[in-house]
Parts: structure tokens; sequence; C-alpha cells
């Protein structure tokens, strides 16, 4: 399995408040992502990042902001957090899609916001 | 910019019947395209995927795609439905030169006795 850690797995965090959740890969992959994974939506990108202080925006950016200082960490941001913003997150990493090499998906954070 | 339709958000076959889910594309350039597998309560892994070269893709049990450039196609399909085969299907498409991966909306596909 690739090497891809999500923190924390489960949060439950109140409206307003700021949240962190993070990404974490050993496989030194260029490319990293942030879905959300919502019943009837699939998965929607959030942000995604293309290298080192390499970020651009996906489909549904709006609240959300990243960071990737290093490498192996892409973290995703929700400023402050809305009810519309409970969903389960996704991290995917992908080596490059000039190798057409495959995603790999981390095991997902559940967010609640209450 | 890239998209994704995955028509039929739920699919009910009996066991032992044909599988086919549909996918279809929307690209500017010649498209990098994927079926991904979700599991309950797990993440995605790859079932398949078509880069360049031939059109029809085999990818892991039993399932395969066939890449139908003039009709923006790339439909999931697996002759024999198992029970395990019971899970969310979801077709994606890298986003041209950027790296951007866009996925459709999810196919559950439900396998009966």
């Amino acid at each position: 399995d690739a090497g891809i850690t999500q923190s924390p797995r489960h949060k439950v965090t109140e409206t307003g408040t700021p949240v962190t959740l993070r990404c974490h890969q050993t496989e030194n992959h260029r490319y990293m992502y942030w879905y959300r994974q919502d019943p009837g939506h699939g998965l929607r990108l959030i942000h995604y990042s293309y290298g080192v202080k390499d970020t651009d925006k996906g489909e549904v950016s709006d609240g959300y902001s990243v960071s990737r200082s290093k490498t192996e960490d892409f973290l995703l941001t929700l400023e402050s957090a809305t009810s519309s913003q409970t969903s389960v997150y996704f991290c995917a990493i992908s080596e490059s899609v000039h190798l057409n090499t495959e995603a790999f998906f981390g095991q997902g954070t559940r967010l609640t916001v209450v | 910019a890239q998209s994704v339709t995955q028509l039929g958000s739920h699919v009910s076959v009996s066991e032992g019947a044909l599988v086919l889910l549909r996918c279809n594309y929307s690209s500017s350039v010649p498209p990098y395209l994927f079926w991904y597998v979700q599991y309950p309560n797990q993440g995605l892994q790859l079932l398949l995927k078509y880069t360049t070269g031939a059109t029809l893709v085999k990818g892991i049990n039993g399932f395969e795609a066939e890449f139908k450039k003039s009709e923006t196609s790339f439909h999931l399909t697996k002759p024999s439905a198992h029970m395990s085969d019971a899970a969310e299907y979801f077709c994606a498409v890298y986003s041209g030169n950027t790296g951007k991966l866009i996925f459709g909306q999810g196919t559950t596909l439900q396998v009966k006795p």
C-alpha cells in the first residue's frame, strides 16, 4: 500500500472554528489532492498541489485553503467551519500524470461540524 | 475543462449477470481515464486505467473497459457479477497537463443473490 496517512481520522468541531486536516506521504510523489465525498456528488476536488508551494483550486475551493511547505505534507484548512463542510475528506497522491500513473488514496477523515 | 458523467447513480444486477457501468467524458486533449472502486468505509483503489495504446483495458477482479473516442465513453463491464462486487464505482479523468484529477458522481452497484 502507498504510504499515505491522514490525520485525524475523525473530528467533531463547532461552527465557526478553524480546522486543519493533514495528509502525509512517504512516497515522494509530486502531486497531492484533497477531495470531499458527499452522497450524490461523488468526489469533488477541493485543492491540489503540483509541487512544494505550488497549489491550485479545484471545483469546490470556497471556504478552504491549503499549504504545502514540503513534499510529504499537504494541509487542508477550513478557515471557519460551517455545517455544509460536514463530509468525508480524502487525500490522494500521484507521481506524475505524464508517467500515466494512478492516484493513491488515504483512508479518509470524517469531519462533523455541529 | 475536463469533466466526467456517470449515467445511473444506482445499478442493480443479479449474481452471474452482466455488469455495465457507464461513463462519458469531456476532454480537449487525449484523456487519461480511470475506474476506481470503493468498498464500504474504505478509500478508493484502482480497477483499471487507459492511457494510450489498446482501447480495451483489463483490470482487476475480471473488470474491463473500452475507450471509444468517437463516443467519448469509457464504460466498465464484467461478464458475470459476484456478490463481492457490490461497491461504489467512480470514473475519473486527468485534466490536460495540469495534473488535476476529476471524478464522476459515482455509481453504486448492488448485486442480488
